[in-house]
């Protein structure tokens, strides 16, 4: 069991709403990498933050922002939602700045837009 | 773009028998290969991963092998169990643009008792 939480577990939106979902990654890991998984496929890289900064993005409309704050929690917000962002969306933490460090998963907040 | 093909996306096994699930990617600077398990409910967990410098790599029933020229690497799963049943994702780190972690589409396997 990792020590990363998401929290929602699940929430319903309508189209055009926006959304704000929270992550606290495992004490000492200074990454957060946030992911959209829509059914039946695979994580789909949403963006990174390294010690509060943006450090790298997917192919990701500019509707989809985070932030990350000091105290190891995040945020991913999406605005404008569409029936497409119905997805569930995972965030992982990491110790270090680099992809090939173990990323550790939570278990997901599972987003519904109507 | 960076592209990772999984195959199958549904593999049923017996108990005992071996389970083998195959990617490829696109990008020839990859240079990390993840596997991942996640069952029902639950985020992605890490298996197992190899890195470019070694061609296979084994901890207990799992094992992976990598093989740079041809781009693909495989997941061996040995003396399968009803506990192994749950959606195996590949990975791949991508140097195009910025780096990121792409991943394959899935495999469902089954193990059946």
């Amino acid at each position: 069991e990792t020590g990363v939480t998401q929290s929602p577990t699940h929430l319903i939106k309508t189209r055009g709403q926006q959304v704000t979902l929270r992550c606290s990654s495992q004490s000492g890991h200074n990454t957060v990498s946030w992911y959209q998984q829509a059914l039946g496929q695979g994580p789909q890289f949403i963006f990174q933050y390294y010690r509060e900064e943006e450090n790298g993005r997917g192919n990701f409309p500019p509707r989809f922002s985070g932030l990350q704050f000091p105290n190891y929690s995040s945020e991913l917000n999406v605005n404008a939602l569409e029936l497409d962002d119905s997805a569930l969306y995972l965030c992982a933490s990491s110790p270090g700045l680099v992809f090939a460090d173990e990323q550790f998963f939570g278990p997901g907040t599972r987003l519904t837009v109507l | 773009g960076e592209n990772v093909e999984q195959h199958p996306s549904t593999l049923s096994v017996q108990e005992g028998d071996s389970a083998v699930i195959k990617c490829t990617y696109s990008d020839s600077a990859s240079n990390y290969f993840p596997w991942y398990k996640q069952e029902l409910g639950k985020g992605p967990q890490l298996i197992i991963d190899i890195r470019s410098n070694v061609g296979e790599k084994k901890d207990q029933r799992i094992a992976v092998t990598l093989n740079k020229t041809a781009k693909h690497f495989s997941l061996h799963i040995t003396e399968t169990q009803p506990e192994d049943s749950a959606v195996y994702f590949c990975a791949a780190i991508t140097q195009g643009g910025s780096e990121k972690l792409v991943f394959g589409k899935g495999t469902k396997l089954t193990v059946n008792p």
